[in-house]
């Protein structure tokens, strides 16, 4: 069953508007955390910003935040101000406390920001 | 000095070759990975070695072989290749423990095959 779950499979935004990037997920584990990942046309992964499924508050990291709604199981990404770098694809993936640890990744968002 | 460096960036063979990727990281982690980015972008996970011991072993081929000679390298040997196994290859690694701890990973080899 897929543990991740990010349903726009394209999106575009103004320069220097918002954009918020869906993630939803399952686990029925209580530790957990929730990643977001930046893959640029070049073709590597960065890594944006972490929440821990304890934190009691939004992760935030410059323009990336993370709107963590645990009774929901959602984690979406916003980016503030963007910026024509920002175009890329974005990941969504979880590392549950428990069994191999392995991070499972949604399928991906692509951002295009247009000028 | 980059983190996880994998060894070649691209690499285009015929069916039927069998080539080796590379990986090394200098973050003294003890947890190394393999996932393969399909053509839709796709990320799945195919082997974790954690101090060498094998501990994921997701549903690939038995063509494709990991080896870790030590926890800071993690090489990934695959034997007949075929065209299906065009993707972009990337080695990771982590701590094991926490779920706290991301993910670094390497540039990625786009393994192409004709």
């Amino acid at each position: 069953a897929q543990k991740i779950t990010q349903t726009q499979p394209g999106m575009f935004v103004q320069e220097k508007e918002a954009v918020t990037l869906d993630c939803t997920y399952d686990t029925s584990d209580p530790s957990y955390g929730l990643f977001w990942y930046k893959q640029p046309s070049s073709g590597e992964m960065i890594f944006l910003i972490y929440q821990g499924s304890y934190d009691q508050q939004n992760a935030t990291e410059g323009r990336y935040s993370l709107n963590f709604q645990k009774a929901r199981k959602s984690a979406n990404l916003v980016i503030s101000a963007s910026q024509l770098g920002d175009s890329a694809m974005y990941f969504c993936a979880m590392r549950e406390g428990r069994g191999d640890y392995k991070l499972s990744f949604g399928a991906g968002t692509t951002v295009t920001v247009r000028a | 000095d980059t983190a996880v460096s994998q060894t070649p960036k691209y690499l285009v063979t015929q069916m039927g070759n069998d080539k080796s990727i590379k990986c090394e990281q200098n973050l003294g982690h003890d947890t190394m990975y393999w996932y393969k980015q399909d053509s839709k972008k796709f990320l799945k996970i195919m082997f974790s070695y954690n101090n060498k011991e094998l501990i994921i072993n997701e549903t690939v081929p038995n063509r494709f072989s990991p080896k870790s000679p030590d926890k800071a390298h993690l090489n990934l040997h695959i034997n007949s290749l075929e065209l299906g196994d065009s993707a972009v290859y990337f080695c990771a690694s982590s701590k094991k423990e926490g779920i706290g701890y991301g993910y670094t990973f390497g540039s990625g080899t786009r393994l192409t095959v004709v």
